[in-house]
């Protein structure tokens, strides 16, 4: 079946203009989650959507980076005033979002949003 | 917070050759663990993970990885390297919450 989604796959940018970035997670999953892949900080959980709950945001660098989940599918990553150390690969994954001690709940990422900031 | 370590940032070797990759975490409650991999130019696929039950759980394409529990670790082995097991391979650990902690990654390079 269809995997995670992501649009744009590259997206170069100028220092201090928004950029929203697009994840499509696989059908019927309830849980959606942002990483970044950076070559100093390898990668970096950013935000984390289970179907109504409220989002844990503990991974997001600054109030810049913001993300919302709308109809409980797609999501988006915005980005304002994007700095240089920004520059890095956005990744989403989708899992069917079961819980708890005996969960086997397993992620699938998408291939990823490159993003440059000049 | 948790922690996940990987000790080779970089393996060469050749084809044939076995190949064993380190993966350390930092965590005293219960994990799952994973390994993922990353292909030149494709996206991170799941290798092999590891919920409960037996420790050495196999996986796609030959690997395999044993988890040790009094060492914290969850080591990825394969006997026969070949050419296309080119990639990075990361380990991750799931402890609390949902959210996956990454190991830093480890380059490996099969020699034809």
């Amino acid at each position: 079946g269809a995997g995670v989604s992501q649009s744009p796959s590259n997206k170069v940018t100028e220092k201090g203009k928004d950029v929203e970035l697009r994840c499509d997670p696989i059908s019927g999953h309830t849980a959606l989650y942002w990483y970044r892949q950076s070559l100093g900080q390898g990668l970096e959980f950013l935000i984390y959507f289970q179907g109504n709950s409220a989002p844990d945001k503990s991974g997001l660098p600054s109030d810049r980076f913001s993300a919302e989940r709308t109809g409980g599918s797609v999501s988006t990553l915005t980005i304002q005033r994007t700095q240089q150390e920004d520059s890095a690969v956005y990744l989403c994954a989708s899992s069917l979002g079961t819980s708890g001690a005996r969960s086997t709940d397993t992620q699938y990422f998408g291939p990823g949003t490159r993003l440059t900031v000049l | 917070a948790q922690s996940v370590s990987q000790h080779n940032h970089h393996v060469i070797l050749s084809e044939a050759a076995s190949l064993e990759l380190g993966c350390n975490y930092s965590y005293g409650g219960t994990v799952n663990l994973f390994w993922y991999v990353q292909y030149p130019g494709q996206h991170l696929q799941l290798l092999l993970k590891y919920f409960s039950g037996d420790p050495l759980v196999k996986g796609i394409k030959g690997f395999e990885a044993e988890f040790i529990k009094s060492k914290f670790s969850f080591n990825l082995r394969k006997p026969s390297v070949q050419w296309s097991d080119t990639a990075e391979y990361f380990c991750a650990v799931k402890a609390a919450g949902n959210k996956l902690t990454f190991g830093g990654g480890t380059r490996v390079l099969v020699k034809p």
